[in-house]
């Protein structure tokens, strides 16, 4: 069965540092990779999206995503953070022969402090 | 430009109630999508509906749940008989049209239930 698999379930940043979340899946097929944010009290929005090409992919607010293959990984990286990207990160995976169907990691809780 | 409207936002029922959650999808989207989000975890497929035919139910309890999606109107998640094990997020997702590398959707803000 797939899975998607985020390590960190809370993290804590300051204003400025580097972030990195970890997203991982099991699937060995050919799969659409997404990452969605819930900013607190509103619905989760798409941050950005790999279908196909180049492996790093650009999203909205200065996040980017790097799709390694060969690890089953799609990291969520953002040089520097502020504090009005607190909130909850969902990576989910779609595979190709179940197109509808989207598999959600577990999420993580980023707080950046001022 | 409405996007994924659900509807209560919140919803409080005591056990044995019946909870009725409410989505009406982005306009022109004709395929919808439950999730549901219990609490520390991600979310979870519940059912896939397309107007008038429910595609693939298979994320769905086989019993007190269901889900329809009319012709006209709102797509409904309906849970009768409620438990405490019901309490979550139940989100509700649209797309224009599915099929490989086509997928992408849209969520709406969810519905919180809580069974006393």
């Amino acid at each position: 069965a797939q899975s998607v698999s985020q390590h960190n379930h809370h993290v804590i940043l300051s204003e400025a540092a580097s972030l990195e979340l970890g997203c991982n899946y099991s699937y060995g097929g050919t799969v659409n990779l997404f990452w969605y944010v819930q900013y607190p009290g509103q619905h989760l929005q798409l941050l950005l999206k790999y279908f196909s090409g180049d492996p790093l992919v650009k999203g909205i607010k200065g996040f980017e995503a790097e799709f390694i293959k060969s690890k089953f990984s799609f990291n969520l990286r953002k040089p520097s953070v502020q504090w009005s990207d607190t909130a909850e990160y969902f990576c989910a995976v779609n595979a190709l022969d179940s197109s509808y169907k989207l598999i959600f990691g577990s999420g993580t809780r980023l707080l950046v402090r001022p | 430009n409405a996007g994924v409207m659900q509807n209560p936002r919140h919803l409080v029922r005591r056990r044995g109630q019946e909870a009725r959650l409410r989505c009406s999808p982005v306009k022109g989207h004709s395929h919808v999508y439950w999730y549901r989000q219990l609490p520390e975890e991600g979310l979870k497929f519940m059912v896939y509906l397309q107007k008038e035919n429910i595609i693939d139910e298979s994320g769905m309890p086989k019993e007190r749940f269901s889900a329809e999606f009319p012709k006209e109107g709102p797509s409904i998640l309906r849970i009768q008989q409620v438990v405490r094990g019901d309490s979550a997020a139940y989100f509700c997702a649209s797309s224009e049209r599915t099929g490989a590398g086509a997928n992408v959707l849209t969520f709406g803000a969810g519905s919180r239930l809580t069974v006393l």
